[in-house]
């Protein structure tokens, strides 16, 4: 089946540096990938959606300087958070969605922790 | 505007049934999916429902009436394991999955 991979799974960082955090689809072309954010006992919030080729669009409340999206190519989309502060500490997850999905339109990678001291 | 309305939390005893309701308010209707979420995990595809009527997947089933904007994932024989937030997620006209807040399943022994 359709697996996507997220890089890294657990990240600590200090205020005012920047994170990468990768996601691929490993064995499809996603031509989009989504980003979203999961406070604690919270819903998935999404983030922004990721274009090959194309600028993110990013949901409203969202700041694109902030967090960067590239997605380069038809298998890595990246969420760059810029200068982070410790309230962008929370769970990062991506998503792909495979051709042919229609069943099954998401497919995610196993998310990154984000904590920002 | 579009909603998705779940319970926040349930109970329920080892190797009964629980039924996890979700009804929704969507511009457009192109399928329901339920998702389950282990605590510090990301989501994990359970079942998916386009048509009205049940849909059986071992001890997980979905049910779905487009008319009433109703859902519902009915999870038999529970198992300890079963303990997670399930998740219900409409796609809109447009093709955008919009997520419920989850339902937190507590199964106690």
């Amino acid at each position: 089946g359709a697996v996507v991979s997220q890089h890294p799974s657990r990240v600590i960082c200090k205020s005012g540096t920047s994170v990468k955090i990768e996601c691929r689809s490993l064995d499809f072309q996603a031509t989009t990938m989504f980003w979203y954010r999961q406070f604690p006992k919270q819903s998935l919030m999404l983030m922004a959606t990721s274009n090959e080729g194309s600028k993110a669009t990013y949901e409203q409340g969202v700041e694109k300087d902030k967090f960067l999206i590239n997605h380069a190519s038809l298998t890595l989309s990246t969420l760059t958070v810029t200068s982070a502060h410790p309230e962008d500490s929370s769970f990062y997850i991506c998503s792909a969605s495979a051709p042919d999905s229609g069943s099954s339109p998401l497919h995610f990678g196993n998310g990154t922790r984000l904590t920002v001291t | 505007g579009q909603n998705i309305d779940q319970p926040t939390e349930m109970t329920a005893t080892e190797g009964a049934i629980v039924q996890i309701n979700c009804t929704y308010q969507t511009s457009g209707f192109n399928g329901l999916f339920w998702y389950q979420q282990h605590a510090g995990e990301a989501p994990t595809f359970l079942s998916y429902n386009v048509l009205d009527g049940l849909e059986e997947k071992g001890r997980f089933s979905s049910f779905l009436s487009r008319s009433k904007g109703y859902s519902y994932l009915l999870l038999k024989e529970l198992q300890m394991k079963d303990s997670a937030s399930y998740l219900c997620a409409v796609r809109d006209s447009n093709y955008q999955l919009i997520w419920g807040a989850g339902t937190k399943l507590i199964i106690k022994p």
